[in-house]
């Protein structure tokens, strides 16, 4: 079952802009965790954002949780060409369960 | 280099025949998974493995099979009764089977049936 609904789906900007991608899911997390994928290979873990955290920054990356709002977003400034990529977003119910992983954001950063 | 890897990167088969998908990694994870990513959609559990000689379905279990004989290896087996097997595969896994950890992936496996 999907738990996390990333929005929008896809998303086109120009270099330098800053890019907001969100997250939404359905039930209690524990934590909340954000994928990159460049086309045709793995992905690579990006951050994780626990549930009793707002915020965090890695970079040029933040993250922001409400849980509220059972929802996440996911901020990159100054984006970079080389920002293209699918964009996960991963949530973490029970404490031993797996990861269940969002659709994905396709972002495009034109030169 | 401590990392996952998986072989082949692209692999064909024909209808009828099951092929084994390699996962290995030297992290000393303890736990393993497979996923499968169809064009434009997000990752699909197949089976998950938290110990060696241990593994559990996933969402998808239907016309798969693995093993856990040793903590580093992961295959997978895409049996003929999988009816539509084209897809990239993704082996992953994490220190421990718990949502607090994250996940690394391997490069992943194109499977193609002809």
């Amino acid at each position: 079952s999907q738990q996390g609904e990333e929005d929008p789906q896809a998303l086109s900007i120009q270099e330098g802009e800053n890019a907001t991608m969100n997250c939404s899911y359905k039930t209690s997390i524990n934590n909340l965790q954000w994928y990159r994928q460049n086309s045709g290979r793995g992905l690579v873990h990006l951050i994780l954002i626990r549930s009793n955290e707002r915020e965090k920054h890695s970079g040029r990356l933040r993250v922001t949780l409400d849980t509220s709002k059972k929802s996440s977003s996911l901020l990159i400034t100054a984006s970079r060409a080389a920002d293209t990529a699918s964009y996960f977003c991963a949530t973490g119910t029970g404490a031993n369960s797996k990861l269940t992983f969002g659709k994905g954001i396709t972002l495009s950063v034109r030169p | 280099d401590g990392g996952i890897t998986q072989s082949p990167k692209y692999l064909f088969r024909k209808e009828g025949q099951n092929v084994t998908l390699s996962c290995e990694q030297n992290l000393n994870h303890d736990a393993m998974y497979w996923y499968r990513q169809d064009p434009g959609q997000g990752l699909r559990l197949i089976y998950y493995s938290q110990i060696v000689n241990d593994f559990q379905k996933g969402d998808i279990a239907e016309g798969y099979s693995v093993s856990r004989e040793k903590k580093e290896s992961f295959p997978l087996t895409v049996t003929s009764a999988q009816k539509n097997p084209t897809a990239f595969y993704l082996c992953a896994s994490s220190v421990r089977l718990a949502p607090g950890y994250e996940q690394f992936f391997g490069p992943g496996t194109r499977l193609t049936v002809l």
